[in-house]
This record gives C-alpha cells, sequence and structure tokens, in this order.
C-alpha cells in the first residue's frame, strides 16, 4: 500500500452525521483519487484532484465532499445527504499527467445505521 | 466512453495449474490497460499495465498479461498458481487518447486456487 495511509480503517457513524475520511501521501504525487468500492460493482470514481486547491466531480459525487489545501492530503466528507454511505472507500494517488497507474491507500471501511 | 468487463465473477484453479482471468475492454482511442489485486480489507495492488509497444506484458509476482487489439482482451495469466494468488483481480482502462484522468474498473473476478 506503500506511501499511502488512509484513517481508520473502520469507522462507525449513525444516520444524519457527517464523516470525514483521512487520505494522506508522502510520495509526492500531483493527483489524488477517491473511489468507493461496493460488492460486485468494482470501483467507482467519487472525486479527483490534479493539483492543490482544485478538484472534479466523478461519477457519484452526489453526498459527498473533498478539500485539497495541501499537496498530500485529500480528505472525502460524506455528508447526510449520502443516501447509502455504507461501504469501503479507497484512495488513490499518481505521480502526474506522465504517468499512469495510480497507488492505493489500504483503505477505509464505513458503516453507518 | 471508456469501459471494461471482466466476464467472470470467480475463477477457480488448482495449484500447479494455468490460470487465467478475462479482461475485455472498449475505448474511442487508444487503450492504456491495467492489472490490480486485491487482497481481504486491503487496498488495490499494482500487477502490470500496458501502454504501447509488445502485446505481452510482464509484470508483478510472476503474472503477465496479453493484450490483443483485434479481440479488445486483455487478459490476465500464470504459468502455475499459487495458493497466495487467491484474491480478487481488477482489470482497469484508460483512454490514452484524451487528456483524462478517467480510469474505469471492471467488477472484478475472484480467484481461488485450491491446494
Amino acid at each position: 500500500d506503500g506511501g499511502i495511509t488512509q484513517s481508520p480503517k473502520y469507522l462507525f457513524r449513525k444516520e444524519g452525521q457527517n464523516v470525514t475520511l483521512s487520505c494522506e501521501q508522502n510520495l509526492n504525487h500531483d493527483a489524488m483519487y477517491w473511489y468507493r468500492q461496493d460488492p460486485g460493482q468494482g470501483l467507482r470514481l467519487i472525486y479527483y484532484s490534479q493539483i492543490v486547491n482544485d478538484f472534479q466531480k466523478g461519477d457519484i459525487a452526489e453526498g459527498y465532499s473533498v478539500s485539497r489545501e495541501k499537496k498530500e492530503s485529500f480528505p472525502l466528507t460524506v455528508t447526510s445527504a449520502q443516501k447509502n454511505p455504507t461501504a469501503f472507500y479507497l484512495c488513490a494517488s499518481k505521480r502526474g499527467k506522465e504517468s499512469y497507474e495510480q497507488y492505493f491507500g489500504p483503505g477505509t471501511r464505513l458503516t453507518v445505521t | 466512453a471508456q469501459s471494461v468487463a471482466q466476464p467472470e465473477d470467480q475463477v477457480n484453479v488448482a495449484e500447479g495449474n494455468p490460470l487465467t482471468v478475462k479482461c475485455t475492454y472498449s475505448v474511442s482511442g487508444n487503450p492504456y490497460l491495467f492489472w490490480y489485486v486485491q487482497y481481504p480489507n486491503r487496498g488495490l495492488q499494482f500487477l502490470l499495465k500496458y501502454i504501447t509497444g509488445d502485446n505481452l506484458v510482464k509484470g508483478s509476482y510472476g503474472f503477465e498479461a496479453e493484450f490483443n487489439k483485434s479481440q479488445t482482451s486483455f487478459h490476465l495469466k500464470k504459468p502455475s498458481a499459487l495458493v497466495s494468488d487467491s484474491a480478487l483481480y481488477f482489470c482497469a482502462v484508460r483512454d490514452g487518447g484524451r487528456n483524462s484522468n478517467d480510469m474505469r474498473f471492471g467488477a472484478g473476478t475472484r480467484l481461488t486456487v485450491k491446494p
């Protein structure tokens, strides 16, 4: 999982509460991504950021928000507007436009009841 | 828009036998193709990629994949499977003809290698 940390590994919240998932990388990568993983559906892109102070919506951004105030950090907030927030969340990073593969963190499993 | 399909949810092989995990793709431009592996409750680990050049790509842990443009496929292979290869495998594609960070992942194939 090298160089990308996500915390916590498991997170439990009550319905109606906002929750923020942490993602930090020390790889000096420019681009960072957030994916959601559900059984049998692969990975779906929530948000991505190519540079500091800039980010773009992915396929399923509704009910989520992000910030990119520092190059090494890309926190994801799951808001109460997200209808089905229970999932495994994966953060990834990529060096820049000249590179190809993304590198993933260990993931955070969020359970909302 | 690009897409990728992994037609098998589950692949079972005996240890020591060759394994194949299938992947087909659809892109409008040149395909950039990737394979990742995921162990339980872990992130994805990069195995290999095809960007250009030789159609047979070698990657980590003895895995390789063959790019077939006419069949739009990028199947993952290993000559001799190990029990420790048991995991969830994802194929991904990005359209190299676009200046985009949009990478599409397949739904995943669960590989089980039995002793």
